[in-house]
């Protein structure tokens, strides 16, 4: 069964301070993608970043990085030195390529930056 | 003009009530999509439309019945909805339905509140 898991229901940190958002996942697959959504206040959820499963290499673009790491199962998000405007719930997403299976979300950590 | 576009942003409505929300794409995707989006719980794919044709229907009651005249625009029609039904509805598009690489567009939602 595909499962995704963001333990971090809500953080709140000071502005310019770093964060990394959790996110696990479970799969019997070997070929799968992985997601990152913003989603802000105004509602819409904005694609961030896709991984496929045989892609290990760790991105950077600007502020934000992400950590993929097949051994642990887990795609973490850290955002550098945070501004307000990164207030927003994050979603980190699952699908499996070979399957005819719905993309699975996880519940989303709603992050909060402090001026 | 957005991308995905939905209306209204809020709506109120009775169990008794019968009405619509719309979604609008300016993308020129194939693959559109209805997701519920609750308080502490996942998103849930509720329909999947290619190409028009309903591809994914994920047990939603019948009680929300979803329309996709042509591949810019889908409708989900609501009537005797229960309180639990008060959610945000999230509409989404892709280039394509089954290409799960596929990142996901999506609309700022609408607010449903049953009373």
């Amino acid at each position: 069964a595909q499962k995704v898991t963001q333990a971090q229901t809500e953080i709140s940190v000071v502005e310019k301070e770093d964060v990394t958002l959790d996110c696990v996942y479970e799969t019997r697959d070997t070929t799968y993608y992985l997601f990152w959504y913003k989603q802000p206040p105004s509602g819409e959820l904005v694609f961030l970043i896709r991984r496929n499963s045989f892609d290990e290499q760790n991105e950077i673009s600007g502020r934000y990085s992400w950590n993929f790491q097949k051994s642990t199962s887990s795609f973490n998000f850290t955002i550098t030195a945070s501004q307000v405007v990164d207030s927003a719930v994050y979603f980190c997403a699952l699908s499996e390529a070979e399957r005819d299976d719905k993309i699975i979300f996880g519940k989303g950590t709603r992050l909060h930056i402090l001026p | 003009e957005t991308g995905v576009t939905q209306t209204p942003r809020h709506l109120v409505m009775g169990m008794t009530n019968k009405k619509s929300l719309k979604c609008e794409q300016h993308l020129g995707h194939n693959a559109m999509y209805w997701y519920k989006q609750s308080a502490k719980k996942p998103l849930e794919l509720m329909f999947v439309y290619s190409l028009e044709e309903r591809v994914e229907n994920n047990s939603v009651p019948s009680r929300f019945s979803p329309e996709c005249p042509n591949s810019s625009h889908l409708f989900l029609h609501l009537h005797t909805l229960q309180p639990e039904d008060s959610a945000l509805y999230l509409c989404a598009s892709s280039q394509e339905a089954r290409a799960r690489w596929e990142k996901l567009f999506f609309g700022s939602g609408t607010q449903l509140s049953v009373l």
